[in-house]
């Protein structure tokens, strides 16, 4: 199994443009998620999928918005890129388990860059 | 709503040395509780787990210790080596949350000096 496959790995943006960040897992896992990661800030989680067709607000969803057609893909959109959105992105999946809750398996991050 | 918090941010060793990440929560209804390690380049990656029902979990050279009373867990590391060298995240998530809670906190760099 690849795991969780994110495209592409880095990208630069000029202000105002759109952008789409791919993200693929090859394990069936229902859960997807996408964080970002600023230096020094740990990770914030922006948007999740609980499985095709659902999708849910983390805890920074401006600026972003995501959509599940699939099991395998949870892409994220940038529609407006501003430089407070540059950061690394990371794609992250889980099966579901007993209790509700199960470890993330995230991809190699997408670095992107607003400028 | 949860907030976690990670001691230190740096941390350097000699190898061979011991290592020690602590992580606080705010939520007593938390009761799962996972360490991350994150190399440079790459996605973070689960290195060991903990349920609120166990107090502490081995495996190999680490180790998460858990008080629910006190609200705070920590991994160990034991006889550090160079390839230990990396970002550790600690997390929370409440059992009142969704799979979607995973509360992360802001990380420690470890450096083990050979």
């Amino acid at each position: 199994n690849a795991g969780v496959t994110q495209t592409p790995k880095f990208r630069i943006l000029k202000i105002g443009q759109s952008m789409t960040l791919q993200c693929t897992q090859d394990m069936n896992h229902n859960y997807m998620y996408w964080y970002r990661q600023d230096p020094g800030m740990g990770l914030k989680l922006i948007y999740y999928s609980v499985g095709a067709g659902i999708t849910d607000k983390g805890e920074v969803p401006n600026g972003y918005n995501v959509s599940r057609s699939t099991t395998e893909d949870f892409p994220l959109r940038l529609e407006l890129a501003a430089p407070s959105q540059t950061s690394v992105y990371f794609c992250a999946s889980s099966p579901p388990a007993a209790g509700g809750i199960s470890p993330l398996h995230f991809g190699n991050g997408t670095r992107l860059t607003v400028t | 709503g949860e907030n976690v918090e990670q001691h230190p941010s740096t941390l350097s060793v000699q190898e061979g040395d011991s290592a020690v990440i602590k992580c606080t929560y705010s939520d007593s209804a938390s009761n799962y509780f996972p360490w991350y390690k994150q190399e440079l380049g790459k996605g973070p990656q689960l290195i060991i787990d903990i349920r609120s029902n166990v107090g502490e979990k081995k495996d190999q050279r680490i180790a998460v210790t858990l008080n629910k009373t006190a609200k705070h867990f920590s991994l160990h590391i034991t006889e550090t080596q160079p390839e230990d060298s990396a970002v550790y995240f600690c997390a929370a998530i409440s059992s009142r949350g969704s799979q979607g809670n995973l509360i992360f906190g802001k990380g420690t760099k470890l450096s083990v000096k050979p």
